[in-house]
């Protein structure tokens, strides 16, 4: 399976405590975004990465919050001192970065299936 | 005021009819893409269909069609000949500029369609 992973698919937690998401991009993507997703709603931005470089944090990343890829690979996003309204479905997708010469359907995103927190 | 608008929280169609849902967006940027992704119920967002701004078409991908209407800034999308399968979430999301700068994809609150036999 060539697509974009993510693990756990689902984590149940107290408030309080932390947990790590992993996301695991298409090999030769070099772009890697995180969404979260509540019910009802579509998916909101977190932040993203070019390769290594963290390039914009949505303001619905609080402090709590922090995004690693350190290898340009692979992407981590940990979340500190749960709360319940972390609860959420937190989606990851790469993509390849844009071309200016081409059109942006060049820099479509594919998705992971998520990871669905609760927190308790 | 909101990106992407999608005044359609629920529909229903009959097996093998055509369907509608509605989206309309807002931006000043003038190069601008516009997507639909399926989220059925697993979970996984399911890419669909992709209109550029510049577009002179409208795009088609199998039975799902982008109705871009640019002066109205739309891009509804039709599903012709719905199947039990299209039963899911669906989301219209853009992304703006050409560009530096966010690449992220804004998205709708989504519509859910249920396809009846």
């Amino acid at each position: 399976d060539t697509g974009v992973s993510q693990n756990p698919r689902h984590k149940i937690t107290k408030r309080g405590q932390n947990v790590t998401f992993r996301c695991d991009p298409i090999s030769e993507h070099n772009r890697l975004y995180w969404y979260r997703q509540t019910l009802g709603q579509g998916p909101e931005f977190l932040t993203y990465f070019q390769n290594e470089a963290q390039l914009e944090k949505s303001r619905l990343l609080s402090d709590r919050f922090s995004a690693e890829r350190p290898k340009g690979s692979f992407s981590t996003l940990e979340i500190q001192r749960t709360e319940q309204g972390d609860s959420a479905m937190y989606l990851c997708a790469s993509s390849l970065a844009h071309n200016p010469d081409r059109d942006l359907r060049f820099n479509e995103q594919f998705f992971g299936p998520g990871t669905r927190l609760t927190v308790l | 005021a909101q990106k992407i608008t999608q005044t359609q929280p629920g529909m229903f169609v009959q097996e093998k009819e055509a369907v509608t849902l509605d989206c309309t967006y807002d931006t000043s940027d003038p190069s601008y893409g516009l997507f639909w992704y399926k989220q059925p119920s697993s979970g996984e967002m399911i890419f669909l269909i992709y209109q550029g701004s510049y577009d002179q078409q409208n795009a088609t991908e199998g039975r799902y069609s982008l109705n871009f209407q640019k002066a109205r800034k739309s891009a509804n999308l039709v599903i012709s000949a719905s199947q039990l399968g299209d039963s899911a979430m669906y989301f219209c999301a853009m992304r703006e500029g050409q560009g530096a700068g966010r690449r992220a994809l804004t998205f709708g609150s989504g519509t859910r369609l249920q396809v009846q036999p």
